[in-house]
């Protein structure tokens, strides 16, 4: 399978669970921060993002927690769907000049069980 | 229509020779970036261009050129192809002052 090989870190979970992705982040002078879905075969797309002056946020199924004094992001995932077996990404930046460079984290990859 | 395309989205090609990937995005977007993804999934910034102009060059080595023609195209050279050069090219774009980045679907480079 698509997984072998890849030594990304892993996440099991039966459909219907709630999912909780994890990702440190190393600059402490990041103050914007996104969660990207991979799926096989397409590019990373944007789930939902979170600026450092908060430190949650909703979406549809979808949370963002940030903890800045550990330098700590989670996305939970509210009812996982099979639809949600993708990699997941976190990516940090820091605003300030013309140009934005979004760092990625290692990803995460999960696999929902129907 | 695709916000962010890029050609081709296979590349299979022998060591030595020289590619391009072409990219185009119509969102109106002031920046656009290179990234390549490896074996294992982890994604690195190349490049990185805002209005034609080179902000971001992430010690690339002098082989791969990203051109852009204007704001709304990054196309990249790669001269004398290596093996280790065999990865998935991802074109991204974005707003000026916004960090969200809409991406491309890829291109997956082998070198034979």
């Amino acid at each position: 399978g698509e997984s072998v090989g890849l030594h990304l870190p892993t996440l099991s979970v039966q459909e219907g669970d709630n999912s909780i992705i994890n990702c440190a982040y190393s600059n402490s002078a990041s103050d914007y921060f996104i969660w990207y879905k991979q799926e096989s075969g397409k590019g990373p797309q944007f789930i939902i993002d979170i600026r450092s002056n908060m430190d949650k946020r909703q979406g549809q199924r979808v949370t963002v927690l940030l903890n800045k004094t550990v330098k700590h992001l989670s996305l939970q995932i509210a009812a996982t769907q099979p639809g949600d077996s993708a990699v997941y990404f976190c990516a940090e930046n820091r605003s300030g000049g013309s140009n934005y460079k979004l760092t990625f984290g290692k990803g995460t990859l999960l696999t929902v069980n129907p | 229509d695709t916000a962010v395309s890029q050609t081709p989205k296979y590349l299979v090609t022998q060591m030595g020779n020289d590619k391009s990937i072409k990219c185009e995005q119509n969102l109106g977007h002031d920046t656009m970036y290179w990234y390549k993804q490896d074996s294992k999934k982890f994604l690195k910034i190349m490049f990185s261009y805002n209005n034609k102009e080179l902000i971001i060059n992430e010690t690339v080595p002098n082989r791969f050129s990203p051109k852009s023609p204007d704001k709304a195209h990054l196309n990249l050279h790669i001269n004398s192809l290596e093996l280790g050069d065999s990865a998935v090219y991802f074109c991204a774009s974005s707003p000026e002052h916004n960090g969200g980045y809409t991406f491309g679907s890829g291109t997956r480079l082998t070198v034979v």
